[in-house]
């Protein structure tokens, strides 16, 4: 069964604070791995796809990378404007749906 | 701005009330989606048009009721709802169905900001 499960469920960070978040899958087949952004009372914000391992994304402070069995966000220097909740969701299989995960919710403190 | 936009954004209902969601794309997409958002709860795929024809239908109960006209319009009519029902709805367009063959970047699902739905 696909699955995915991001870790951890929610960060908190001192502004400057550099971490990384982790979306952990399981698929038959990848076709793709996604990460949206959302923030509260909104819908989520395409910010990367990736297709296969190796392969590595970069947006201002986030950097997105994948393995065979996971993907990270790297979150350098995180700035107060980051705080949202991360999803991470993948595609696979002859319909290519969606699968995602439940998203960590970052915080950044200044 | 993503180019995906819903109305209403937010919606109080009873049970036993009739309403319908309304979602609209300005991208030129030919595929789109109903998702349901549940607190604690990943993103829940309901239904998937491609080229205004239903290909998926996620095992949604019937008071759930999709309706594409057109490539650019979605609708979700909601009828003798549930309490449990309440939650964000999220639309999404992508240029291809995924179940589709073609280049890379063209199956990316862009989101509208969600209808909140709350249920009584």
């Amino acid at each position: 069964e696909d699955q995915v499960t991001q870790s951890p469920e929610a960060l908190r960070l001192q502004e400057g604070e550099s971490s990384s978040l982790n979306c952990s899958y399981t698929v038959s087949g990848l076709r793709g791995l996604f990460w949206y952004r959302q923030d509260p009372g909104k819908g989520p914000e395409f910010l990367f796809t990736l297709y296969s391992a190796g392969e590595e994304k970069e947006k201002e402070r986030l950097k997105a990378t994948l393995t065979k069995k996971e993907s990270f966000l790297h979150i350098t220097a995180p700035k107060p404007e980051d705080s949202a909740t991360y999803l991470c969701a993948v595609q696979g299989g002859s319909q290519g749906n969606l699968i995602f995960g439940k998203g960590t919710k970052l915080s950044v403190k200044p | 701005e993503t180019g995906v936009t819903q109305t209403p954004r937010h919606l109080v209902m009873g049970m036993t009330n009739k309403k319908s969601l309304k979602c609209e794309q300005h991208l030129g997409h030919n595929a789109m989606y109903w998702y349901k958002q549940s607190a604690k709860k990943p993103l829940e795929l309901m239904f998937v048009y491609s080229l205004e024809e239903r290909v998926e239908n996620n095992s949604v109960p019937s008071r759930f009721s999709p309706e594409c006209p057109n490539s650019s319009h979605l609708f979700l009519h909601l009828h003798t709802l549930q309490p449990e029902d309440s939650a964000l709805y999220l639309c999404a367009s992508s240029q291809i169905y995924p179940g589709l063959a073609g280049p890379a970047g063209q199956e990316t699902q862009y989101f509208g900001p969600g209808t909140r739905l709350l249920v009584l």
